[in-house]
Formats: structure tokens, C-alpha cells, sequence
């Protein structure tokens, strides 16, 4: 079935730059999505990037997709405390409209 | 103000007690969804709602039952909570069409079954 990992933990320094990956399974996605939880508070949509790209930028944000290794990383530019959250990878499923498949999170602490 | 709002926001209940967990959007959206968050496992779906009156299983369905009976609304019911219960919930919804699906998340309800 559809599958998308990410590590569950990353620790920059603040000034530092990010990266967070992810791997997905389900070649047919339209597009793939990052989700940002800050504490106590529910999902907000981050960015997100259509499956024919290579790579988004958006201010401090670069994500980057290579299709053939079904991969998918967010890089954080300059990371700040307020940075500081749970992030999410998603994959949209072919022909199941509004349907996405979550990876586990991963858990971004930056330190001052 | 555009959102979804789920209640209780906190509950704390005992083994057998069925309760309901609301959520409610204003967005006109189609599809809604609920989901558990468990520390190392992420978001599961639970149930989700193509439109009214058309739910299908998620993910974790056991345990659980949902109804869509106005397109706003999509409560989520436990008939006989158990302890394996004890999670953070979260309601979504987004339009079924016009990708991409930005999935608009309510505050979470935070569940301890004791």
C-alpha cells in the first residue's frame, strides 16, 4: 500500500539550515505537500510542489523532488526558533480526490 | 473567519462511556476527514467523507463510527471507548477537486480513556 517515511527527529542551531526528508511509494501522486504542526495547535499546509517539478522555492523554503528515488526533502534557510514544530510529509492519491497519506512527522528543535 | 472547529478540546472519560467528538466547517467543503495522532506514528486516517451521506473507512476504523448528515458537519462517535483510544484527534476538510488539496486542520482533541 501507499507508505511515506520520515526520520522522526532533527536539531539545528539557529542560523543553521534544515533539511528534512521523506520517501514516498505511490508513483502517481499529483502533488506532495508539507505540513507544518506547531505545538498545540493543528496542521497548516507549508508548501507544496506538483510531481512534474524538480524543485519550489519560497523564501526561506526549497523543496526539492526527485522523482526516480521517490524523494522528497524541505529545506529550511536560516532557521529560527519559531521554526521550531513538527513537519509532515503528504502524498495525494490518483483519482481519490482530497485524500492524503501522512508520513510519521518530524520533530524540528532549534536551538539558540 | 474560515476554519474548522472541532469540541471538547480536552477530554478525559472512563472505559465503556460513549461520547462524541464534533466538527464543524464553514468552508462548504466536501471532503472531511478524521484522523489520531500517536507519538511516532504520525497522522492515521480514521474515517473520511467523500460528501454527504458517503462515508468509507480509513486507515484505523476499528473502534469508531462517524455520520454525515449536513455537509458541514462530521462528528466522530466511540460507542465503547477503550484505553488504545487515547489519542489527539483531528478533524479536516478540503474540496474534493482543484488540486492541489489543501486539507484545512481543526485544533485537535486531546482523548484519555482511563
Amino acid at each position: 500500500g501507499e507508505d511515506v517515511e520520515q526520520s522522526l527527529f532533527l536539531s539545528v542551531r539557529e542560523g543553521d539550515s534544515s533539511v528534512i526528508n521523506c520517501t514516498y511509494t505511490d508513483s502517481s501522486s499529483t502533488y506532495l505537500y508539507w505540513y507544518k504542526q506547531e505545538p498545540g495547535a493543528g496542521l497548516q499546509l507549508l508548501t507544496y510542489i506538483f510531481s512534474n517539478m524538480d524543485m519550489k522555492q519560497d523564501q526561506r523554503l526549497t523543496v526539492l523532488l526527485n522523482k526516480k528515488d521517490k524523494h522528497l526533502s524541505l529545506r529550511i534557510a536560516d532557521t529560527q526558533t519559531g521554526d521550531s514544530a513538527i513537519y509532515f510529509c503528504a502524498e495525494d492519491l490518483y483519482n481519490q480526490g482530497g485524500k492524503l497519506i501522512f508520513g510519521q512527522g518530524t520533530e524540528l528543535s532549534v536551538k539558540p | 473567519e474560515a476554519q474548522v472547529t472541532q469540541n471538547p478540546r480536552y477530554l478525559i472519560t472512563v472505559t465503556g462511556k460513549k461520547l462524541t467528538v464534533t466538527c464543524s466547517q464553514n468552508m462548504n467543503h466536501e471532503y472531511m476527514s478524521w484522523y489520531r495522532q500517536d507519538p511516532g506514528l504520525g497522522l492515521r486516517q480514521i474515517y473520511y467523507s467523500m460528501n454527504v451521506e458517503v462515508t468509507d473507512k480509513g486507515d484505523v476504523p476499528e473502534g469508531y463510527k462517524v455520520s454525515r448528515k449536513e455537509k458541514r458537519n462530521f462528528p466522530l462517535i466511540l460507542e465503547s471507548p477503550s484505553p488504545n483510544q487515547t489519542s489527539l484527534y483531528f478533524c479536516a476538510s478540503s474540496p474534493d477537486r482543484g488540486e492541489p488539496y489543501e486539507q484545512y486542520f481543526g485544533p485537535g482533541t486531546r482523548l484519555t480513556v482511563t
